[in-house]
């Protein structure tokens, strides 16, 4: 079967950095996303990752390595507007999204 | 109209109720979709639209049925709705299935 593992919740200082981890099982890789969703709002683009390697933009980054079926999005000077739920999703062989359930992220100050 | 948008907001339904879910954008996107958010799921595909005129069922299909008779409207219809079907339904789109997705704001629906 086709399985996105994140974690449910983490918690990060204002100001901090914090990385949060994506691992997947699919049937065939098409690449992967990131996406913030904030409480209540639509999901938005983050960012997408293709080939092995960091992806960077502004204060977010994102890392994939294809062979361990892993990613990872970085959050550097964290701000409080950055508490959300980040969802990753791997494109697979029918290029269709598999979703991941989320990371809430509590920024505490 | 900017982007995508999606009516009702809101609404509960009785159960065995037929409802459809309006989805618009004016992006002249070829692809769109339908999903559904549970809470401790992620986001499970309904049905989707490669382009106008055609359709496909996703990873829940089940219960609900779709048309894309143009490029900008892509409506999801619940025939007879079950209190299963409670949930948070968004529409997206892409200029295509190779790009990312554009959410709209979501219709929170409540099967009673």
């Amino acid at each position: 079967g086709q399985n996105i593992d994140q974690p449910t919740e983490m918690t990060a200082t204002e100001g901090a950095i914090v990385q949060i981890n994506c691992t997947y099982q699919t049937s065939g890789f098409n690449g992967l996303f990131w996406y913030q969703q904030h409480a209540g709002e639509a999901p938005t683009f983050l960012s997408y990752n293709v080939l092995d390697g960091l992806e960077e933009k502004g204060r977010f980054s994102s890392f994939l390595s294809r062979s361990k079926g892993y990613s990872y999005l970085l959050l550097k000077e964290l701000q409080m507007k950055d508490s959300a739920s980040y969802l990753c999703a791997v494109r697979d062989s029918n290029y269709q999204l598999i979703w991941g359930a989320g990371t809430k992220l509590i920024i505490k100050p | 109209i900017a982007g995508i948008t999606q009516a009702p907001t809101s609404q509960i339904l009785a159960a065995g109720r037929r409802m459809t879910l309006r989805c618009t954008q004016d992006m002249r996107h070829n692809a769109m979709y339908w999903y559904r958010q549970d809470l401790g799921l992620g986001l499970r595909l309904i049905h989707y639209s490669n382009t106008a005129g055609t359709t496909g069922k996703g990873e829940v299909p089940d219960g609900y049925s779709v048309s894309r008779a143009n490029t900008d409207d892509f409506p999801l219809t619940l025939a007879s709705a079950v209190p299963s079907q409670t949930s948070v339904y968004f529409c997206a789109s892409s200029d295509s299935v190779e790009n990312e997705q554009f959410f709209g704001p979501g219709t929170r629906l409540t099967v009673l």
